[in-house]
Parts: C-alpha cells; structure tokens; sequence
C-alpha cells in the first residue's frame, strides 16, 4: 500500500497568515491526490482534487500544488474558519489512503 | 441537492455483527462508485471499502477483508456496509463518500454513523 507522510502533525497560527502543509507519497502517484478539511463532529469536505483544482465552492485562498511523491496545500491568508484538521488522500490506486493529518491551530 | 444518509450505527458486543446503510438522494446513483470510509474517536481517516457503480467491481482495506462486505441496491438507491466479527478496533464512526469521477475524489460524503463495539 501506499504510504502519505503527513507534515506537520499540528501547527499554531494567526489569522492572516500563510501556511503550507506538505503530504509525501511513499512512490509516484502523479497529479492523484486529494485534500480535505474537516472540522469536529463533522464528515470531511474536499477542497483540491488532482493535485491543484479547486472544488466547486471552496474559496480561492486555498491551492495545492505537487505532482510525483510531493504534494503541498497552502492557506494563502488563515480565516478563523479554516482552523480545522486538513488531510491528503492518494487516490491513485488501491487500497486508498490519507495522510495523518494536520490540525491547525490558533495562536 | 446531494444528500448521503448513513443509519445502522450502534453498540454491539465483540465478535458481534453490524448492517449499516448509507441513503443516496439528488443524484443518478447507479452512475457513481462509491466509498466507506472510517474514524476511530480522536484519529485520522481509514478508507475502508470502495464499490463501483454496478456493483461488480469491489476493493477492501486490508483491516476489514473476510470480515465486512459492501454492496448495494441502485433500485434503492442504498449502499451497503455488512459488518461482521468486529472488534474494539472496528470503533469508529463511519462515513459513505461519493467518488466523484470528474475529480477522481471523495466530493460528497454522509454526516456519519458511530459503531460502538464493547
């Protein structure tokens, strides 16, 4: 199976700022890659599909980037709406998998 | 609107056995695969089980193959996820996704159905 390191595990900022999380694939899985927010109590919602597209709805401060084995999600500007836990999911083949996940925090 | 309803949770006792459903509304059912995907309290996401739009092709994750079975009803428009031997580690709230073939990801899911195994 493939394996998607996940980092950091966790990260505190302010709001305003710019944060990157990166999701590292244990081999090639070319642009197959999602990413998802999910905030407590709540099912996931995707917000980047293939790597670099944005989902339907999802605000233009996120974009993801990466193509290979190195994917990276970045918050161009934090919103208090966005402190949440963020995870990858490789779906290029099976079984799928997500990464750890990374839970953003407010400074 | 796109709507995924997941019922059949509960507590059961080790060894015991589960059925849970997930209702699919808003969309052409039959024209899309789809996914149970699973949260153990205070962890991260585990892909479970993936299901294709008529039902003959199916994957499992490693953790529940010989144990859970999907399936599904595209005249009830129902997916299906029959539980059984569960274990402790099989607690975890469990979500049906919609696998969206245009992004190749998960672009809908259920709000979740919590199995208990104690």
């Amino acid at each position: 199976a493939i394996q998607m390191t996940q980092s950091p595990p966790s990260l505190s900022a302010s709001v305003g700022d710019r944060v990157t999380i990166t999701c590292r694939a244990s081999q090639g899985i070319r642009n197959d890659l999602g990413w998802f927010q999910q905030k407590p109590g709540k099912a996931p919602k995707l917000l980047i599909y293939a790597a670099s597209s944005l989902q339907s709805g999802v605000p233009s401060r996120f974009s993801g980037t990466g193509s290979g084995t190195d994917f990276t999600l970045t918050i161009s500007s934090l919103q208090p709406e966005d402190f949440a836990t963020y995870y990858c999911l490789q779906d290029y083949n099976y079984p799928r998998t997500f990464g750890q996940g990374t839970k953003v925090e407010i400074k | 609107e796109v709507q995924l309803v997941e019922s059949g949770g509960g507590l059961v006792q080790p060894g015991g056995s589960l059925r849970l459903s997930c209702a699919a509304s808003g969309f052409t059912f039959s024209s899309y695969e789809m996914n149970w995907v699973r949260q153990a309290p205070g962890k991260g996401l585990e892909w479970v089980s993936y299901i294709s739009g008529s039902g003959r092709t199916i994957y499992y994750a490693d953790s529940v193959k010989g144990r859970f079975t999907i399936s599904r009803d595209n005249a009830k428009n129902s997916l299906y996820l029959q539980m059984n031997s569960l274990g402790a580690e099989d607690t975890a709230v469990y979500y049906c996704a919609r696998d969206d073939y245009g992004s190749g990801s998960y672009d809908y899911w259920g709000q979740g159905t919590l199995v208990t195994v104690s």
